[in-house]
């Protein structure tokens, strides 16, 4: 069964860093692409940020370019997104998905809340 | 970046009636790359139909997806208790961002 699992969220600071990290399992990791996608409590949903699944290419929002960072582990089955330079608007639930370019976000974790608060 | 426009925001039905859901793009969306999510309350989203028609796995023949270019449906032929939600279209073509709607609103009349 394919699972994705969240972890790393918390309270940051304006200015401040988080590093969350799905691990992923039930599926052969290097085979989909992965996307997050966040959501204001009570808000839509925002696409933030894709990865090819060799690694390669990578895509951003433009409320995060040059402040978050998308990565992989095909080895470990991670996904990992570096989130930098944070500000009060990055507050949300954070999900990890399966899918990128071409392909539909087919599965969600359950989400991990970020909050950036003074 | 593509921008989708969900109509209408809310849409108040009863169980058993037919429930039509509209996404509009702002420009062509490539290939038919849209897909319809539905998200409960306290739920991540789930996925519903991909390339405009296709049902994902273990959705039940009751929702189906139509359109191309730039307008799109969602239709729930027979809606289930279960149905009343929130749903959203999304655009996942060969360009980034890959930009969601607003949402629709399905409530109990």
């Amino acid at each position: 069964e394919e699972q994705l699992v969240e972890s790393g969220g918390g309270v940051a600071r304006p200015g401040g860093s988080l590093r969350l990290s799905c691990a992923a399992s039930g599926f052969t990791f290097d085979d989909y692409g992965m996307s997050w996608v966040r959501q204001v409590p009570g808000k839509g949903l925002e696409w933030v940020s894709g990865i090819k699944r060799s690694g390669d290419t990578t895509a951003y929002a433009d409320s995060v370019r040059g402040r978050f960072t998308i990565s992989r582990d095909n080895v470990k089955n991670f996904l990992i997104l570096q989130m930098n330079s944070l500000r009060v608007e990055d507050t949300a639930l954070y999900y990890c998905t399966r899918g990128f370019l071409g392909g539909p976000l087919d599965y969600w974790g359950q989400g991990i809340l970020v909050s950036v608060s003074s | 970046e593509i921008v989708l426009t969900q109509s209408p925001g809310t849409l108040s039905l009863s169980p058993g009636e037919r429930a039509t859901l509209s996404c509009r793009a702002s420009q062509s969306v490539s290939s038919s790359y849209l897909a319809w999510y539905q998200q409960k309350p306290g739920q991540a989203p789930r996925l519903l139909i991909y390339g405009a028609s296709s049902r994902a796995t273990g959705i039940p023949d009751r929702f189906s997806g139509s359109g191309s270019g730039t307008d799109f449906t969602l239709t729930i032929s027979r809606l289930e208790p279960e149905d009343f939600a929130v749903y959203y279209c999304q655009q996942y073509g060969s360009s980034p961002p890959f930009t969601f709607g607003q949402g629709t609103k399905l409530e109990i009349k």
